[in-house]
């Protein structure tokens, strides 16, 4: 089956501090990736969608300025909070889906803990 | 704008036997998916099952099963007996069949805990 992979799956950084997160699809093209944070016992919220090679798209509310998104190629993505403050602690999952077949299905990665002190 | 309601927060289910989980949704759109997706304590989302709007069949996998009613915009999972390894919040989720970027509008989930 399709795997999806994120990097670190744990994070602490101080206030000020930038943070990536890196996701990779392992096994299929991703040509569209997406970006969600999950507070506790909440549900899944989608902050941006991106194509590869394009801007990504953010959802409204979300700073786009603050969550930096690239999907420079098929299989990789990255989210990048910048300046990151304790209230950007949460947990983020990416998530991919390609264009035909199985690989149509969205497939999400394990996730990444943020924690900002 | 589609919504996906799940009314109920919590269920509980003894193991080896039957739950239900309720799904809603609101959409103007024919054809479409919907899904449940699984969320065990490790957070990794899981594709339970999925439906396509235009199959009046309702899909099976294994013990998992839905009872898809159009009309009514109802999308309930059947959990047939339960095991121990099921607990865990359960998401119900649709996405319109068209465009590319279309994306998963997810419910509030249910937490289910499956006892002895």
């Amino acid at each position: 089956g399709a795997v999806v992979s994120q990097h670190p799956s744990r994070v602490i950084c101080k206030s000020g501090t930038s943070v990536k997160i890196e996701c990779r699809s392992l096994d299929f093209q991703a040509t569209t990736m997406f970006w969600y944070r999950q507070f506790p016992k909440k549900s899944l919220m989608l902050m941006a969608t991106s194509n590869e090679g394009s801007k990504a798209t953010y959802e409204q509310g979300v700073e786009k300025d603050k969550f930096l998104i690239n999907h420079a190629s098929l299989t990789l993505s990255t989210l990048t909070v910048t300046s990151a403050h304790p209230e950007d602690s949460s947990f983020y999952i990416c998530s991919a889906r390609g264009t035909s077949g199985v690989y149509n299905e969205q497939f999400f990665g394990p996730g990444t803990r943020l924690t900002v002190l | 704008a589609q919504t996906v309601t799940q009314s109920q927060p919590e269920m509980s289910v003894q193991e080896a036997e039957t739950v239900t989980l309720s799904c809603t949704y609101d959409t103007s759109e024919s054809d479409y998916y919907l899904f449940w997706y699984k969320q065990p304590p490790s957070r990794q989302m899981i594709l339970v099952i999925r439906q396509e709007a235009y199959k009046q069949q309702n899909a099976t996998e294994n013990r998992f099963s839905v009872n898809f009613q159009k009309a009514a915009k109802s999308f309930s999972l059947k959990i047939s007996d339960s095991q121990l390894g099921d607990a865990a919040m359960y998401f119900c989720a649709y996405r319109r069949k068209t465009g590319t970027a279309s994306k998963l509008t997810f419910g509030t989930g249910t937490r289910l805990q499956v006892t002895l």
